[in-house]
Parts: structure tokens; C-alpha cells; sequence
């Protein structure tokens, strides 16, 4: 079975300083993995995507992450934080079927 | 466009009231999704529909019921619920409803449904 792991369940940086949100996956096949991104009292927002294409991933709003099969990671960065950038990410692997399997989650605080 | 649209964005109802949330999307899709989350927890998966049929049911009370009317329409029925059923429900598609690991379909969500049992 699939599962995610997100080592923070908060993560604390000031504005203009970079963001690094850690996901390691467990999976029996060659995975889909996803950050979504979700403000306060909104849905969820696709940041970005890897399905077994680059390594790295670009997303929107300037953040990528880097997908490293031999650590089963795929962290999230962005080289400088915004104070729109304060929500919950959600690290996720696909399952077969379209499953999702969510990550608990991190709450991203960007301090002025 | 990637957009999944979820109405009421709120609702409060009695534990005797029945009511509907409706999702619509008009990107083609053919899968859609229910999923419920509860505060400061991930969503869970409820219910999957892929080509109008209801693949996955994740043990869902019956209390909640899905209907998929046509391949761009989604709404869970709502009958008898309990204060413990409060939470943000979401609604989600996807360009098909199958497909292995790796197959990379992407999920697209709404904003939800705010839904207060009283």
C-alpha cells in the first residue's frame, strides 16, 4: 500500500526567506505525487505534479519540488516566501484507481 | 479552465432536514469525487464516479447518498445526519476514472461545501 509521510506538521519562516516542506512517499509502483496547497476556508489548489517525467517539478506561484527515488522524497521549495504563501500543503500519491493518498498535512506560517 | 463549482458554499441543517450539495464541472471530465474533511485533517475519500457509475463507495453511512445525473453534474444527498457530520465537503474530477499508478490524472477540487448538522 501507499502511503506519505510529511515530516513538519508546521513549518515557521519570515518573509523573503526560502520554504522547504518535507514529503517522503512509500510506494510499490513508479508513483503520481502532487502537492496541493489550501487557504483558509478554501478548497484545495494544485501546486504541482510528477509523473515520472523531470525530476523536477515546476508549480505555480514560483514553487517546485524535486522528485529523488532513491530517498523516496519529493520536497517542496520556493527560494523566497510571500505572506500569501500562509496555508496548509498537502503532499499526495496516487493510487491505482485515482486513490488519493494524502500526507497529514503542513501549515506553512510566514512571519513579516 | 480548471474549475469545479460546489453549491451552497454553506449550509446548516437539523438532524431531520433533507438536503443536497451539487457540484458541477464542465471540463470534459469523467470522473468525480466526494471527498469530506473535518478540521485540520486531510480530506477523506467518500465516494468516486467514473462514465456516470459509481465505482467506489469508502463505506460511506447510508445517510449520504451520491447521484451523478450526467457527466458534468455531482450531488450528494443528505437525510438524517448527525452533529459529527460537520465538516467541508468537497467535491473533486479528474479526465478519467481509471488508470495505474504513475497514470498522473489530476484531481481538480472546489471550494467546498461548509456543512453544519444541528
Amino acid at each position: 500500500a501507499q502511503s506519505v509521510t510529511q515530516l513538519d506538521s508546521h513549518v515557521s519562516v519570515s518573509e523573503g526567506t526560502p520554504v522547504l516542506l518535507r514529503c517522503n512517499y512509500s510506494s510499490s509502483y513508479s508513483p503520481s505525487l502532487f502537492w496541493y496547497v489550501q487557504h483558509p476556508n478554501k478548497g484545495l489548489q494544485l501546486l504541482l505534479k510528477y509523473t515520472s517525467a523531470a525530476t523536477l517539478v515546476k508549480g505555480i506561484n514560483g514553487f517546485e519540488a524535486e522528485f529523488k527515488k532513491s530517498e523516496t522524497s519529493f520536497h517542496l521549495t520556493k527560494p523566497s516566501a510571500h505572506m500569501s504563501d500562509a496555508a496548509e500543503y498537502f503532499c499526495v500519491v496516487s493510487e491505482y484507481g485515482n486513490k488519493l493518498v494524502f500526507g497529514a498535512g503542513t501549515i506553512l506560517r510566514v512571519k513579516s | 479552465d480548471t474549475e469545479v463549482t460546489q453549491t451552497p458554499k454553506h449550509l446548516v441543517m437539523g438532524m431531520t432536514n433533507k438536503k443536497s450539495l451539487k457540484c458541477e464541472q464542465h471540463m470534459g471530465h469523467r470522473a468525480m469525487y466526494w471527498y469530506k474533511q473535518k478540521a485540520k485533517k486531510p480530506p477523506e475519500l467518500m465516494f468516486v464516479y467514473s462514465y456516470e457509475k459509481l465505482s467506489i463507495n469508502e463505506s460511506v453511512p447510508s445517510r449520504f447518498s451520491p447521484e451523478c445525473p450526467n457527466s458534468s453534474l455531482l450531488n450528494l444527498h443528505l437525510h438524517a445526519l448527525q452533529p459529527e457530520d460537520s465538516a467541508l465537503y468537497l467535491c473533486a474530477s479528474s479526465r478519467e476514472g481509471t488508470g495505474g499508478p504513475g497514470s498522473g490524472n489530476t484531481i481538480y477540487f472546489g471550494e467546498g461545501s461548509w456543512l453544519t448538522v444541528v
